[in-house]
């Protein structure tokens, strides 16, 4: 059965950077994109970016430029995303998605079980 | 960016009871819309996509319709498992891609 397994929860002082993991299981990782999806405290979703495994190939959501980078281990199927010069406003809950792509379709068939990270000096 | 404006943003309901949740988008989106569930432990699934299409292993009491601007989310009858946030998302065109506020249903 697929599943996605991310890293653990991360406290990390503002200005550090933060690297999470997602470790895809039950399907061939190369076909399909994963995406990031941000959730402040009591609040909604927000799609941070997207990367294809098979050539690296990134969308981003242009708030998250400069502030996320997605890149993948093909080797070990898991795909990684990490956050730089980091504020409170970083703090939230970050999931990985497979996202499933067809013809008129588009949508986040599959979710880890997030990550919490907290910018707390 | 596209806007998703859901109503409402919390529901009480009983058990039985047939709700709806609406989801307006701030232009067309031509049927471009999914909906999601997170339970309060965090675990989020899609229920619903292109509008109307039930997700494998959703019950049948769960649909979707909609077009142009509107859309909506039905529940025919709650059950207990059900009472969790919801969400619909978009993917008109180009990214990014946007969620919807939210729809908290509570059990009353």
């Amino acid at each position: 059965q697929v599943k996605l397994l991310q890293s653990g929860a991360a406290l990390v002082k503002p200005g550090a950077s933060v690297k999470m993991s997602c470790k895809a299981s039950g399907y061939t990782f190369t076909d399909y994109w994963v995406s990031w999806v941000k959730q402040s405290h009591g609040k909604s979703l927000e799609w941070i970016g997207e990367i294809y495994p098979n050539s690296g190939a990134t969308n981003f959501n242009e708030k998250f430029k400069g502030k996320a980078t997605l890149t993948v281990d093909k080797s070990t199927s898991t795909a990684y995303m990490e956050l730089s010069r980091l504020t409170s406003e970083d703090s939230a809950i970050y999931y990985c998605t497979r996202v499933y792509y067809g013809l008129l379709l588009y949508y986040f068939d599959y979710w880890g079980q997030g990550v919490m990270v907290t910018v707390s000096s | 960016d596209i806007q998703m404006t859901q109503t409402p943003s919390s529901m009480p309901a009983s058990l039985g009871e047939r709700v709806t949740i609406s989801c307006r988008a701030s232009q067309g989106i031509s049927n471009y819309l999914n909906w999601y569930q997170q339970k309060p432990d965090g675990t989020i699934k899609p229920l619903i996509y292109y509008t109307s299409n039930l997700q494998s292993g959703v019950p049948s009491r769960f649909s979707g319709s909609g077009s142009g601007t509107d859309y909506s989310l039905t529940i025919s009858s709650l059950e207990p498992e059900d009472f969790a946030m919801y969400y619909c998302q978009q993917y008109d065109s180009s990214p990014p891609w946007t969620f919807g506020g939210g729809t908290k249903l509570e059990l009353k």
